[in-house]
């Protein structure tokens, strides 16, 4: 059985750094892109960015929003996929999914995780 | 505001059937993108329920169906059950973003 669990969200201030981490199970994490997702809660969903499989060399993207201040990690060997955020904004708050992802849809979620930003 | 388009509400009586869309463009959509959707319950994670544009997961019942034509997709759900009652996204890639797009969600009420 899949499992995607997220931790580390919490309250951080304007301009602050976080990173949430995701532990994964229940599948060769090697062979999966694995993507975060953000939902501003009341709101829509909002893909964040992506690290492509161990075949693919682990090539992150990310959407514009977030591109120059997060950053996608592997720590392949216990299976957790990491995200760095840096520079925070408001409007970064959100709750942070981790998704397994099987050819750019999305198979598996996480329960999420709650970043606020505020001072 | 959203890359795709879905209508912020759609409702219907148990039993009915109810249809909602998810409008895209060239760069997305119309560009071939697959399209797939996904169920979110309040204070629940979304759950994928239609992949590469008609395809169900093993579990989704078969009253979930969905189709895809030009800049537009469309998810139909049949013999609507109370239970049915939740949120809808849309899902695509939008080769212009390089980037993966959601609608903005589509709330079904039962009624």
């Amino acid at each position: 059985e899949v499992q995607l669990v997220e931790s580390g969200g919490r309250l951080v201030q304007p301009g602050g750094s976080l990173t949430i981490s995701c532990a994964a199970s229940g599948f060769i994490f090697s062979s999966y892109y694995m993507t975060w997702v953000r939902q501003v809660p009341g709101k829509g969903l909002e893909w964040v960015g992506r690290s492509a499989n161990k075949v693919d060399n682990y090539i992150t993207n990310y959407a514009a929003s977030v591109r120059g201040r997060f950053t996608i990690s592997r720590d392949a060997s216990g299976n957790s996929l990491h995200l760095l955020m840096n520079s925070l904004k408001i409007e970064d708050t959100a709750v942070y999914y981790c998704v397994k992802e099987n050819w750019y849809y999305y198979e598996d979620w996480g329960q999420g995780t709650q970043v606020t930003v505020s001072s | 505001q959203s890359v795709l388009t879905q209508p912020p509400s759609v409702s219907g009586a148990p039993g009915q059937r109810v249809t909602m869309s998810c409008t895209g463009s060239s760069p997305n959509i119309g560009a071939s993108s697959d399209v797939h959707w996904y169920q979110q319950f309040p204070g629940k994670a979304p759950k994928l329920l239609i992949f590469r544009n008609i395809n169900r997961p093993s579990g989704v019942p078969d009253r979930f169906s969905a189709s895809k034509s030009g800049t537009s997709a469309s998810l139909a759900i049949t013999g609507l059950q109370a239970e049915d009652e939740a949120d809808y996204y849309c899902q695509s890639y939008d080769n212009s973003l390089s980037a993966s797009v959601f609608g903005g969600g589509t709330k079904l009420t039962v009624l």
